[in-house]
């Protein structure tokens, strides 16, 4: 089954810690994605990548960082930084200019 | 900036209503448009689009959005909503051509009842 996969569903950290959420896709698509989901703010994008080894800020990358080493995986670390870091993540792909972008389940982080 | 504004933040109807969410968006170009739809523990995913062409365009179970250029909006409708309907509604923009960023409203929770 061709798709996005996203791990764990679940995640709680202590503050002070960095965490990495996992992103990996079989679709054989150029283009990743992170966004963040809070209630009554729908999705809002972390960080973007068109191309292995490149990535670009999107609007809330404080306290975020990525990496895109391979094609089919976009890990985002969550940074002790980022002074507001409980939120859904959700990581999404897309073929470049293609306009749709297809999601993953999501993972819930809770910094406690 | 762009910006995309959903009017309606909760929506509650019976089954069989018909519903109609509105969606507002601010960029001075071309774009394309798009309907999500997030069921209860499910992903995120495609309800409809539009790239270019008729203004109507239908998606997937019984849903259509109509691009009002002139209005800047793309409203989403059903015209007899179903208990399975219930679900978390978002209204994205991107420009056209060039890299696909979207650009996401707030949602809109609809909750339908039997």
């Amino acid at each position: 089954d061709g798709g996005i996969t996203q791990s764990p569903k679940y995640l709680f950290r202590k503050e002070g810690q960095n965490v990495t959420l996992s992103c990996e896709q079989n679709l054989n698509h150029d283009a990743m994605y992170w966004y963040r989901q809070d209630p009554g703010q729908g999705l809002r994008l972390i960080y973007y990548s068109q191309i292995v080894n490149d990535f670009q800020k999107g609007d809330i990358a404080e306290g975020y960082s990525v990496s895109r080493e391979k094609k089919e995986s976009f890990p985002l670390t969550v940074t002790s930084a980022q002074k507001n870091p409980t939120a859904f993540y959700l990581c999404a792909s897309s073929v470049p200019q293609a306009g749709e972008q297809y999601f993953g389940p999501g993972t819930r982080l809770t910094v406690t | 900036a762009q910006s995309v504004s959903q009017h309606n933040h909760h929506v509650i109807l019976s089954e069989a209503a018909s519903l109609e969410l509105g969606c507002n968006y601010s960029y001075g170009g071309t774009v394309n448009l798009f309907w999500y739809v997030q069921y209860p523990g499910q992903h995120l995913q495609l309800l409809l689009k539009y790239f270019s062409g008729d203004p109507l365009v239908k998606g997937i179970k019984g849903f259509e959005a109509e691009f009002i250029k002139s209005k800047f909006s793309f409203n989403l409708r059903k015209p007899s909503v179903q208990w399975s309907d219930t679900a978390e509604y978002f209204c994205a923009v991107s420009p056209s051509g060039g890299y696909n960023k979207l650009i996401f409203g707030a949602g809109t929770r609809l909750a339908v009842h039997p």
